[in-house]
């Protein structure tokens, strides 16, 4: 069935590094894709979205890029801070199956930030 | 700023206990929806609303039910808790359109002793 995954579970990154976070989608029919943080205790908090007919979208520090050919969504984190650190989840929106439409998130990435 | 508020942060129940989890959205959103969150599942759909007193199935809304009396109020009802409804509860809400961009609450960390 549909699914939207992620390569690796935890992410551990230096100070001022960059970081990326990977996931993969199974369905090419989707056509919309959002990441999202989630500090621990709190709800998700939007961070960037991007449309199938876009490839790459910048934001402050955050860059999402698609690869519609291989099914790929990263999110690129410039100058990574200790802020930074949270799960990172990504969600994919297509109509199909039992979805309804609605987003499907993968599991997450923890992302934590070494001082 | 767009804000939802789950009632409560934390709740503790007993097996058998008929359980209210209420969520308010000030942004006039159409969409309404609860998600629970556990260790190595993430985010999975209860129940969602499109609209004022209606209200569709999720992936997984056996042992809960919903009621939408007001566009600003969604509310999750465990109608005898069970020890498997221990989790977070999220609720989030948008808007009709191309935007799909979900709101988040802070989410309510029930507890079925």
């Amino acid at each position: 069935g549909e699914s939207v995954g992620l390569h690796l579970p935890t992410l551990s990154v230096q100070e001022g590094d960059n970081s990326i976070i990977n996931c993969a989608y199974s369905n090419s029919a989707s056509d919309y894709f959002i990441w999202y943080k989630q500090e621990s205790g709190k709800g998700p908090q939007f961070i960037i979205d991007i449309r199938s007919n876009m490839d790459k979208r910048q934001g402050q520090r955050v860059t999402v890029l698609l690869n519609k050919t291989v099914k790929h969504l990263s999110l690129q984190i410039a100058a990574t801070q200790p802020g930074d650190s949270a799960v990172y989840f990504c969600a994919e929106k297509g109509n199909y199956g039992g979805s309804q439409g609605n987003l499907i998130f993968g599991k997450g990435t923890k992302l934590s930030v070494k001082p | 700023d767009v804000k939802v508020t789950q009632s409560s942060r934390y709740l503790v129940k007993r097996t058998g206990e008929k359980v209210f989890l209420e969520c308010v959205q000030d942004m006039d959103h159409e969409n309404m929806f609860w998600y629970r969150q556990d260790p190595g599942l993430g985010l999975r759909l209860i129940y969602f609303s499109y609209d004022v007193k209606m209200k569709e199935k999720g992936d997984i809304p056996e042992g809960y039910s919903v009621s939408r009396e007001k566009k600003e109020r969604f509310s999750l009802i465990l109608e005898s808790a069970s020890t498997n409804q221990t989790s977070m509860y999220l609720c989030a809400s948008s808007w009709t359109g191309l935007n799909e961009k979900l709101f988040f609450g802070s989410g309510t960390q029930l507890s079925v002793l």
